[in-house]
């Protein structure tokens, strides 16, 4: 069985400030993608990044990185130059060689303040 | 432009009724999924569809069905069965190879 685990509920970062939000997660399948989503208020999930699990790189998409380290299994999220409208909800996912079967985690709320 | 369209977005019903969710996608993306999110929780698998007239069970399907007569819908039907069905629902859609993985904006039911 898969499981992801997000651990920190939630927290407050300051404007221009870099944030780092922890993803563990346990699988036994040889190949599976990691995913990030932001969840404003609004309730609409919005990618963010991924990152496959023979990728050897760690994957970025503009002020987001993903410091992927299979061994300890984490993947997590670094926001650089945090911005107002980072403030939302973010989601750790992912995809293993079950067709179709995302896991999410719980989510981190995150706060951005000036 | 092309997308995902869940409609309504708010819903209200009275317990014991049934409720049917509606899901359209024009991005001819052959897989398309329903989720459940409960308030501080992440999201659930309901159930999935790969291709037209066929769909799998996800990790909480009890009490919910769906149907899948066109590529492009996929709705879900919240049954009376369902002991707790207020939350909110959000549909998705892919390619075959699970790439282009779309969300809709989702519909939030309230059973009263």
């Amino acid at each position: 069985a898969q499981k992801i685990t997000q651990t920190q509920p939630g927290m407050f970062v300051q404007e221009k400030e870099a944030v780092t939000l922890d993803c563990t997660y346990d699988t036994s399948d040889q190949s599976y993608g990691l995913f990030w989503y932001k969840q404003p208020s609004s309730g609409e999930m919005i990618f963010l990044i991924y990152q496959g699990s023979y990728d050897e790189q760690n994957a970025t998409e503009g002020r987001y990185s993903l410091n992927f380290q299979k061994a300890r299994k984490s993947a997590n999220l670094v926001i650089s130059a945090s911005q107002l409208g980072d403030s939302a909800m973010y989601f750790c996912a992912m995809e293993g060689d079950s067709w179709g079967k995302f896991q999410f985690g719980a989510g981190t709320q995150v706060v951005v303040t000036p | 432009d092309g997308g995902i369209t869940q409609s309504p977005k708010y819903l209200f019903r009275k317990e014991g009724q049934n409720v049917t969710l509606s899901c359209e996608q024009n991005l001819n993306h052959d897989a398309m999924y329903w989720y459940r999110q409960d308030p501080g929780q992440g999201l659930r698998l309901i159930y999935y569809s790969q291709i037209v007239n066929d769909f799998q069970k996800g990790d909480i399907a009890e009490g919910y069905s769906v149907s899948r007569e066109k590529k492009e819908s996929f709705p879900l039907t919240v049954t009376s069965a369902q002991k707790n069905p207020t939350a909110f629902y959000l549909c998705a859609s892919s390619t075959y190879d699970r790439s282009g993985y779309t969300f809709g904006s989702g519909t939030r039911l309230t059973v009263v």
